[in-house]
């Protein structure tokens, strides 16, 4: 089935530090491919997403292109902040009705000053 | 900006007891999803509505969960009776009609703890 698969974490980091979390996904067809952060005590929010090859999703500096080749989404980030510090998930929808979305099982990212 | 609202945001119980959740989703939203985290993994689909009607509980253990949403605005998971398994953060999310419909607007979830 359709699954989704992001690095283990915790990852700790300097502030203005470079940032990529990898993810790949297995999927049928062209799923929709996102990432969604979750502040402590918060619910998930989206952060970005793309909806078919090559596109590239942006957000609060926030990067990451939909490699079909790779069935890759990995996060990018040039300078990361303290507040940058998030558990991290990416997620598919497979596109074939219904909206359903399969997460990732997070990436915890600290950020130190 | 509108939320998605859930209550209570934290409820202890102890095992064998029922509990019950509560969410109001975005105003318009028809479609609702219930979600189970358990600490250091993803949310996993428990129940999917679509107004009032269920879509897709695959996922929901219908021994002891169940799921309503009358009027396909609010709704409310129930378990009875709770198992120290059952302890976990339960999410709620809804998503739009129409245009960006994959998009998925969480609200601040409620953390169980059985004990």
């Amino acid at each position: 089935g359709d699954s989704v698969t992001q690095m283990e974490g915790p990852v700790t980091l300097s502030e203005e530090a470079f940032l990529t979390i990898n993810c790949t996904y297995t999927a049928t067809g062209y799923p929709s491919l996102f990432w969604y952060v979750q502040y402590p005590g918060e619910g998930l929010q989206l952060l970005l997403k793309a909806t078919k090859a090559d596109d590239k999703g942006s957000n609060k500096g926030f990067e990451a292109t939909y490699r079909k080749e790779t069935t890759s989404f990995h996060l990018e980030k040039g300078s990361v902040q303290v507040s940058d510090s998030a558990v991290y998930f990416c997620a598919l929808s497979p596109n074939t009705g219904g909206f359903k979305t399969i997460f990732g099982a997070g990436t915890r990212l600290f950020v130190k000053a | 900006e509108a939320e998605v609202a859930q209550s209570p945001r934290y409820k202890i119980t102890e095992k064998s007891q029922a509990v019950a959740f509560w969410c109001d989703p975005i105003s318009g939203h028809a479609t609702l999803y219930w979600y189970r985290q358990i600490l250091g993994q993803g949310p996993e689909l428990l129940v999917q509505f679509q107004d009032e009607s269920v879509v897709d509980d695959s996922q929901l253990p219908k021994d002891r969960f169940s799921a309503e949403r009358l009027k396909g605005v609010d709704s409310t998971l129930k378990i009875q009776p709770a198992e120290l398994g059952d302890s976990a953060m339960y999410l709620c999310a809804s998503t739009q009609t129409g245009t960006d419909q994959e998009t998925q607007y969480f609200g601040p979830g409620t953390r169980l703890l059985v004990l």
